[in-house]
């Protein structure tokens, strides 16, 4: 099966500042990439995803780019924002599966 | 829409009891999973259904989990006997066509003492 790994495991960032997060896969078939938000207490929510067919994609002020040669793909949020205070989580799944397999989750924290 | 919804929210029981977690899905949604999360094991998926039939459950701990989804708007997590190391939270989600863009419900957190 797909096996997700995710660095840093705790980010923190000046208010302003951008923070960048790194998601490596191990299966080659692997065509979506989706990002989850995590806020205390509460489900994760998706933030933005990509499928194999892109290399980016930006949404106000976060993007994902996706190297499928070396099997990494990594989320940028710029001009960072107390509000963007979560933990965030990568996912992959190849076409022949229905199940997500997530990374471990990324605690970021952004500093006033 | 009001999203993914559970019930109950907060749940705290016994050793050796019988939890049921209840979820309804997003009108419309044809794919419905169960996970687990925990400090240690981050978010796991337990099992997930299609058009009402589970597909997977490949991810279930134990004989002690079963779910069921009676109909496309209702599915069930039940621990029968329920132990410590249950003790997490446990999220529904749903999409439509397959394991793109799933909707989070949001969760029940569960304590067993």
């Amino acid at each position: 099966g797909e096996n997700v790994e995710q660095h840093p495991s705790t980010l923190s960032v000046q208010e302003g500042d951008s923070a960048v997060i790194k998601c490596t896969y191990s299966d080659s078939a692997s065509n979506y990439f989706p990002w989850y938000k995590q806020e205390l207490g509460k489900g994760p929510q998706l933030i933005i995803d990509i499928r194999s067919n892109v290399g980016e994609k930006k949404d106000q002020r976060i993007a994902v780019t996706l190297n499928k040669t070396a099997k990494h793909f990594s989320l940028h949020i710029t001009e960072t924002q107390p509000e963007d205070s979560a933990v965030y989580f990568c996912a992959a799944t190849p076409p022949y599966d229905y199940k997500l397999s997530f990374g471990a989750g990324t605690t970021v924290t952004v500093r006033a | 829409d009001a999203g993914v919804i559970q019930s109950p929210r907060h749940e705290v029981t016994e050793m050796g009891q019988e939890v049921t977690l209840r979820c309804k899905p997003i009108s419309g949604h044809d794919y419905l999973f169960w996970y687990r999360q925990t400090m240690m094991r981050g978010l796991e998926l337990l099992i997930y259904f299609n058009n009402n039939v589970p597909i997977d459950d490949s991810g279930m701990p134990e004989d002690r989990f079963s779910a069921k989804m009676p109909n496309a708007s209702f599915s069930t997590l039940k621990i029968q006997p329920s132990e410590p190391r249950d003790s997490a939270v446990y999220f529904c989600a749903s999409s439509y066509g397959g394991a793109g863009e799933q909707y989070f419900g949001p969760g029940t957190r569960l304590t067993v003492t």
